[in-house]
């Protein structure tokens, strides 16, 4: 498709229950990205990929957080038992060469 | 290492009014430079790029930013402010390849609110 797609549009989760992200990039694109939008504006990315492989994780929390971009599927997030501070909206972005087109984001709530 | 610093939290204009958004950077590196605008409960849009191309960078909507290495600054102007402008505008930087490539690095977000 032409726009990032992302599922679903909120989520809310209990804490120390598992929470699953899902993204669709643009057709044609071979890197995808997620960050994760705290507090309104301060953004912090997690992971990227390039096609099926991990191209670079510094930013995610390893011991809860997963990612996978499998081909013919979706790409996605998943959080081991959520803690409360994981409440954030977690946006997908796709991206072909420089710049990176958005998805309209997940919003997760941990309560 | 990469950072960014939007230096206004809130801008405040009046409808019609030029609007002027700053952003600085600071890069080991050459660095892409880009205008996301995100209007509220939305995803991020991209307004314009730069990536070492010419340094006067036009984008959607009427927006450009000129790329300043001197000043290592990336602001953000429109010569006419328009209600539908309202939203928050982030800066944001990347590094050009290695390992990093495409990790992008935001600054903090401006606020914008057009007046009628």
């Amino acid at each position: 498709g032409e726009e990032v797609a992302q599922t679903p549009k909120h989520l809310v989760r209990g804490e120390g229950q598992k929470a699953k992200l899902y993204c669709a990039p643009i057709k044609g694109h071979s890197y995808v990205f997620w960050y994760q939008q705290v507090l309104k504006n301060e953004f912090k990315f997690l992971i990227s990929f390039q096609n099926e492989n991990v191209f670079d994780e510094t930013g995610m929390p390893k011991e809860r957080f997963s990612a996978k971009c499998l081909p013919n599927s979706p790409c996605s997030l998943e959080i081991q038992a959520t803690k409360l501070e994981d409440s954030a909206v977690y946006f997908c972005a796709s991206s072909r060469s420089y710049e990176q087109y958005f998805g309209p984001g997940t919003r997760l709530t941990v309560t | 290492a990469q950072s960014v610093t939007q230096l206004d939290s809130h801008v405040s204009v009046s409808e019609g009014t030029p609007v002027l958004l700053r952003c600085n950077y600071s890069s080991s590196y050459s660095p892409s430079l880009f205008w996301y605008v995100q209007h509220p409960n939305k995803g991020l849009q991209l307004l314009l790029k730069y990536t070492s191309a010419a340094t006067l960078v036009k984008g959607i909507n009427g927006f450009e930013a000129e790329f300043k290495k001197s000043e290592t600054s990336f602001h953000l102007t429109k010569p006419s402010a328009h209600m539908s402008d309202a939203a928050e505008y982030f800066c944001v930087v990347t590094l050009a390849g290695g390992t990093s490539y495409g990790k992008l690095t935001f600054g903090q977000g401006t606020i914008l609110t057009v007046h009628p």
